[in-house]
């Protein structure tokens, strides 16, 4: 069965602060993983994509990374705002089954002063 | 374009009464998707379709749940009858099919059931 686990499950870190979020997946056969962030009270919205022959990308402050051997994603969020608050959530993305995107359950990530 | 419309944002029903959530699909976007969202099981896949065919219903946790997609642009998600563990947020995405495609999300409907 197709699974995508996320760690922590929660986090806290104050504003300027670096941090990484992680993403273990086990979909076969692989077409992407993508990251996106979703604000309280609305929908996710996609941060970055990683297919399997990209191995780190970034968009601004967000730089993923994926290891397609290991089946491990990673988000790693530098310099840290309160807007960054959010839930952050790992999608991968099937071959074989047309569409269907398995999601991760996220981790909440919360930037203080 | 105004992004994928769902209706309504938020609803409030008495347990056993029918509820009907509503969702407009980008234009040009050939697959839809219904996901429901609680804090203690994330977001779950209930059903998708490709060019308006159910393709997977196997998230659809039971026979009060039914969808359609009668054309292109438009989608329900009807619970009859709603029962008080129907209460979360249940989320529409449309995306296209080919390539590095990327699903985009509705605001959203809070379902409570009291």
């Amino acid at each position: 069965k197709n699974q995508v686990e996320q760690s922590p499950q929660s986090l806290i870190i104050l504003e300027g602060k670096n941090c990484t979020l992680q993403c273990n997946y086990t979909v076969s056969p692989f077409s992407n993983l993508r990251w996106y962030k979703q604000d309280t009270g609305r929908g996710p919205v996609s941060l970055t994509i990683m297919t399997f022959s990209e191995n780190t990308k970034s968009n601004g402050r967000y730089t993923a990374t994926l290891d397609a051997d290991t089946k491990q994603s990673s988000l790693h969020i530098t310099a840290s705002q309160l807007s960054d608050s959010a839930s952050y959530i790992c999608v991968v993305r099937d071959e074989g089954g047309g569409n269907k995107l398995t999601f991760g359950t996220g981790t909440q990530l919360k930037v203080e002063l | 374009d105004a992004g994928v419309i769902q209706s309504p944002r938020h609803e409030v029903t008495e347990m056993g009464q029918e509820v009907t959530l509503r969702c407009k699909p980008i234009s040009g976007h050939n697959s839809l998707f219904w996901y429901r969202q609680t804090m203690m099981r994330g977001l779950e896949l209930l059903i998708y379709f490709n060019n308006n065919v159910p393709i997977d219903d196997s998230g659809m946790p039971e026979d009060r749940f039914s969808a359609k997609m009668p054309n292109a642009s438009f989608s329900t998600l009807k619970i009859q009858p709603s029962e008080p563990r129907d209460s979360a947020v249940y989320f529409c995405a449309s995306m296209t099919p080919q390539g590095r495609t990327e699903a985009f999300f509705g605001q959203g409907t809070r379902l409570t059931v009291v």
